[in-house]
């Protein structure tokens, strides 16, 4: 199988710009996570979609939006970009069913710079 | 807040030599799970460990759980040069509507 694919793996920006990514999970897992990693703050929660549906939601301004589509891909979109938001992205995947305790399956993240 | 926090921050042992990691967290939790991350990947899933449970072993790997103490520690035996990268604990949700916690992690190195 595949493993999760995160795309663009780099991407520079500027402040006050938008910024989509995108995550592919793996075939048959309907849950994906998004995490942000930052040298200050590490590893924190932003979202889980699950069949399409928001289940749970971290503790992140409204700045920050994902959604997921019909095939499990989500979408993760950041406006109005502040320098602050420079941090490694990265997409989780699993199965989604059978309790909340599955491991979780990782990308290589998307690399974000504000400048 | 984050509720694991791994102890030490940074780790510097040679080849051979075993490696131990702490975790601690802060609230009731349904399992415990260990994740590896070299320089500019993802997250790797090394091993999950209930709250029921107290040791679990995968290959090199020694996990074991304290809920008394709201503690966890990973042992890495015969380490390797290719063990180095930073150590995550993460703490699992009792129901939905919760999510993951990771800690800050553990930098790793092992000196060839």
């Amino acid at each position: 199988k595949a493993g999760v694919t995160q795309t663009p793996r780099y991407l520079i920006k500027t402040r006050g710009q938008q910024v989509t990514l995108s995550c592919s999970p793996i075939s048959g897992h309907r849950s994906v996570s998004w995490y942000q990693q930052t040298p200050g703050q590490g590893l924190q929660f932003l979202f889980e979609y699950f069949s399409e549906t928001q289940r749970n939601k971290g503790n992140f301004p409204g700045r920050f939006s994902g959604r997921q589509f019909s095939n499990s891909r989500s979408e993760m979109n950041v406006s109005t970009l502040e320098l602050g938001d420079s941090a490694l992205y990265l997409c989780a995947s699993s199965p989604g069913t059978g309790g909340p305790n599955q491991p979780q399956h990782f990308g290589d993240g998307t690399r974000l710079s504000i400048l | 807040s984050q509720q694991g926090e791994e102890d030490p921050q940074a780790l510097s042992i040679q080849e051979g030599e075993n490696a131990t990691m702490n975790c601690s967290y802060k609230t009731s939790i349904n399992n415990l799970q260990w994740y590896r991350q070299n320089s500019g990947r993802g997250l790797v899933h090394l091993i999950l460990i209930r709250s029921n449970e107290r040791e679990k072993h995968s290959g090199r790997l020694r996990v074991t759980l304290d809920t008394s103490k709201k503690s966890s520690s990973l042992l890495i035996t015969a380490s390797r040069a290719a063990d180095t990268a930073s150590y995550f604990c993460a703490t699992g949700p009792l129901g939905r509507g919760q999510n993951f916690v990771f800690g800050p992690g553990t930098r790793l190195s092992v000196l060839p």
